[in-house]
Parts: C-alpha cells; sequence; structure tokens
C-alpha cells in the first residue's frame, strides 16, 4: 500500500464549480499534513498546511480526519486559474521511536477548469 | 535570492556518463529532501537529510545514487552510469524539521536530467 494514495483525476469541472479532493494515508504517526498545488513544468508550491481543527483560506478548505487516515481539500467558486495538479503530502516517521520523519508525496490530482 | 536554488536546471547525458546535481537550501532549514520526478506523477522521495546526516535512502534507490550534504548545508545528488530510465526531474526542498513535525517544505526549480 501506497503512504500516500490520491485520486489521479483528471477532475474536469466548470468554471465557478465546487470540487473537492481526498487523499488517504498509511503512517498513523503522521503529524503534519500539507496540500500543494502544481503547475505544468513548475516546482510544487504550498497552498495550505492542514491542521486537525480544518482550516479555510478564502475559497480554500482543508480538513483533517485523523481517525479515517484521510484529508481533503475543498475548493469553492473555482476559477480558470485554479487549473493544476494538487498534491497531498503527509510527514511519515519510518519508526516509531524515531524522532525524524520525512515528507511523503501522493501522485497528485489534476483538476482543470473549463470556461 | 533566499530560496532554495538548484544547478544546473537542465543537463543532457549520455547514457553511461555520470552527473552530479546541487541544491542550496534555505539557511536555516536542517532537513533537505531530494525527489525525482517523471510526468504525470508526484514527487517520489529519494532520500533526505537533517544537518548532515543521512536519514534515509528510499529502497527504490540502484546503488548508482549517492547524495551528501557535508557540512549540513548544500546537497550534491549523484548519478553514476546513467541510464535512460533516470531521465526526470529532480526535485530539492528543504525545510525545519522540530522533533517529529515537519514545517512546509520548499522546493528548488529543479534540475531537469535527459539521458540521451
Amino acid at each position: 500500500r501506497k503512504e500516500v494514495e490520491q485520486d489521479p483525476g483528471p477532475f474536469n469541472v466548470p468554471e465557478g464549480a465546487t470540487v473537492a479532493f481526498n487523499c488517504t494515508y498509511s503512517n498513523s504517526a503522521s503529524q503534519s499534513f500539507f496540500w500543494y498545488r502544481q503547475d505544468c513544468r513548475k516546482e510544487p508550491k504550498l497552498l495550505m498546511s492542514v491542521y486537525s481543527s480544518g482550516n479555510e483560506d478564502g475559497r480554500f478548505t482543508a480538513q483533517l480526519n485523523r481517525a479515517s487516515q484521510y484529508i481533503s481539500l475543498l475548493i469553492r467558486d473555482s476559477k480558470l486559474s485554479d487549473s493544476a495538479t494538487y498534491l497531498c503530502v503527509v510527514n511519515v516517521r519510518p519508526e516509531v521511536s524515531s524522532s525524524a520523519s520525512k515528507i511523503i508525496f501522493g501522485s497528485g490530482t489534476r483538476l482543470s477548469i473549463r470556461p | 535570492d533566499t530560496g532554495v536554488s538548484q544547478n544546473p536546471r537542465h543537463k543532457i547525458t549520455k547514457r553511461g556518463q555520470n552527473v552530479t546535481f546541487r541544491c542550496d537550501p534555505i539557511s536555516e532549514h536542517n532537513r533537505l529532501y531530494w525527489y525525482r520526478q517523471t510526468l504525470g506523477q508526484g514527487p517520489e522521495f529519494l532520500t533526505y537529510f537533517q544537518n548532515e546526516a543521512q536519514l534515509e535512502k528510499s529502497r527504490l534507490l540502484s546503488d548508482r545514487f549517492s547524495a551528501e550534504r557535508p557540512k549540513g548545508s548544500f546537497s550534491t545528488l549523484e548519478i553514476q552510469r546513467t541510464e535512460q530510465g533516470d531521465s526526470a526531474m529532480y526535485l530539492c526542498a528543504s525545510s525545519l524539521g522540530l522533533g517529529t513535525r515537519v514545517t512546509e517544505a520548499f522546493f528548488g526549480q529543479g534540475t531537469r536530467l535527459t539521458v540521451v
């Protein structure tokens, strides 16, 4: 099982629609969660961190469900400029006793907004 | 520019040659990561460092790949005897690791390797 799994999409939705992505992770000890955005042939950039209580940034809402080990991203009133690949990112501790953790990416969900 | 810097941006090499890439992280970041990305895939974890210590190397990596971060600052990734399957974008990222938590990672623009 992959450490971080996402639906690859593509999601093709009209401008103004609401779209939601889910991501599951396998390491129950994970403590840091993020959504990144990656435009074509560019490096990934942080979209938002995901907090236990859920958080919102404008049209974007991120939620974390620790019991089910998934995080979600909701985009409301989607814009043409939202077209990109959205990457789910989780920190993973190799061993329970280890104090070090690495950052693992999902394979990304491609979103295309049409006029 | 105080972001993550990678050099070179592009590298074309003949199969069998060795290549070395460099990454300069954000100066106060103690964690440094290397990823490989091919078209349509997310960044695939290769290895990471905390300061100068290499904490993990992906089992997917062959012995032809080696990385160093000798003084806990910049890092190099070397690929020996390159193969066409090594063609990809190699991304470096840095973050601040605080025990079991990490802050967000910041990426360099990547080095695109083409093996011909």
